[in-house]
């Protein structure tokens, strides 16, 4: 059975004090891995698309790489304004597209 | 480019009403996608559509039914809504064949008393 998890649940960063957020998958053939961001109240906003390992993108301070098993989102000195939750989700070869999600991990920066 | 708009924001039905939820976007896209959301659940797929008059069940249909009569819109219906439909719902869709990344709208908030 195609899974997602995430790790940690929730994670409180004081500004400035940088971390990784863990995403392990098991999937009948990688199509993409894709991380989201959401804020309370709102819709998923697309963040990054992953195809192989090995892969890295980059965008402002966050950082996402996968490996054969799992992904990492890294945050590099993150500010207040990265509080959000950070979801996961993989794409398996051969579906319709569909996406299979973690339950993402909530992330608070304080100042 | 308004992306994928949702229709209504927030909806309270009674048990046994009737509603249908409406999702449009303005991208071309060939894909849509209607998932809910549950606390502790993450997100999980309803029902989807590759194409203008298609459709087909994701991971928890049951208790739904949807159309695509038209390649932009995407209506999720339910015909007796139950306490376990209180739920968020968000709508998505995607270029299949290019880069598969799925765009959400804001969703719907829907409570069943």
């Amino acid at each position: 059975e195609d899974q997602v998890t995430q790790s940690p649940e929730a994670l409180r960063l004081q500004e400035g004090e940088s971390s990784s957020l863990n995403c392990s998958y098991t999937v009948s053939g990688l199509r993409g891995l894709f991380w989201y961001r959401q804020d309370p109240g709102k819709g998923p906003e697309f963040l990054f698309t992953l195809y192989s390992a090995g892969e890295e993108k980059e965008k402002e301070r966050l950082k996402a790489t996968l490996t054969k098993k799992e992904s990492f989102l890294h945050i590099t000195a993150p500010k207040p304004e990265d509080s959000a939750t950070y979801l996961c989700a993989v794409q398996a070869q051969g579906s319709q597209g569909n996406l299979i999600f973690g339950k993402g991990t909530k992330l608070s920066v304080k100042p | 480019n308004a992306g994928v708009t949702q229709t209504p924001k927030f909806r309270v039905l009674k048990t046994g009403q009737s509603m249908t939820l409406l999702c449009a976007q303005d991208m071309n896209h060939e894909y849509m996608y209607w998932y809910r959301q549950d606390p502790g659940m993450g997100l999980r797929l309803i029902h989807y559509s590759v194409g203008e008059g298609t459709t087909a069940k994701g991971e928890v249909p049951d208790g739904y039914n949807v159309s695509r009569l038209k390649k932009q819109n995407f209506l999720l219906g339910l015909e007796s809504a139950a306490p376990s439909q209180t739920s968020v719902y968000f709508c998505a869709s995607s270029d299949r064949g290019r880069t598969d990344t799925q765009y959400f709208g804001p969703g719907t908030r829907l409570t069943v008393l």
